[in-house]
């Protein structure tokens, strides 16, 4: 079965640092994929960053990187220079092989402090 | 629309009520996702629509959930007889196509049903 792992409830950093929220995933699929979503205080679900198992180079989107380990399965969702509106629930996500389902870990709340 | 939109945004139901709630998804997006959220939890997966086919609905916690999407556009999620642990987010999502392919799921704000 599928499980995505996240053993960071909560991160703490400040403005303009960089941070790392961890991710590790279990999976027999040799195809998957994995995506990172911020879930702020107000409810909705907003997507970050994906990478496909098959991709060679780490994705990059703005701000966000992923730090694609498949030997160690892991994919860590790296922010650069942290602002304020970073704070919120982190959450990271794989796809099913059927690609019918996104499976999800239990996230990381990240709080950014000025 | 330019986004998946939910109605209601919030919904309290008497325990035993049942209840209906509406997701419009993206244009043209042939996937559409159905998630339940719990308080500090992560989303769990409820069910997947391909157009009007359910292909999934492995994640339905129960017999009293029950979803649909006809004309393979707006789907509705109906929680027959209410009960308190059905309280949480309910998220809807659509897609291009199938996550396999490298599409990306867009979701709407949720609709939050708490029962009392």
């Amino acid at each position: 079965a599928q499980k995505i792992t996240q053993t960071q409830p909560g991160m703490f950093v400040q403005e303009k640092e960089a941070v790392t929220l961890d991710c590790t995933y279990d999976t027999s699929d040799q195809s998957y994929g994995l995506f990172w979503y911020k879930q702020p205080s107000s409810g909705e679900m907003i997507f970050l960053i994906y990478q496909g198992s098959y991709d060679e180079q780490n994705a990059t989107e703005g701000r966000y990187s992923l730090n694609f380990q498949k030997a160690r399965k892991s994919a860590n969702l790296v922010i650069s220079a942290s602002q304020l509106g970073d704070s919120a629930m982190y959450f990271c996500a794989m796809s099913n092989q059927a690609g019918t389902a996104l499976i999800f870990g239990k996230g990381t709340t990240l709080s950014v402090s000025s | 629309g330019a986004g998946v939109s939910q109605s209601p945004r919030y919904k309290v139901a008497k325990r035993g009520q049942d209840v209906a709630l509406r997701c419009d998804p993206i244009s043209g997006h042939v996937s559409l996702f159905w998630y339940q959220q719990a308080l500090g939890q992560g989303p769990e997966f409820l069910t997947y629509f391909q157009n009007e086919a359910q292909l999934d609905k492995s994640g339905l916690p129960s017999d009293r959930f029950f979803a649909e999407r006809p004309e393979g556009s707006v789907s509705t999620l109906k929680i027959q007889r209410t009960q308190q642990e059905d309280s949480a987010v309910y998220l809807c999502a659509s897609s291009r196509g199938r996550l396999s392919s490298g599409n990306t799921i867009y979701f709407g704000e949720g609709s939050w049903l708490t029962v009392v």
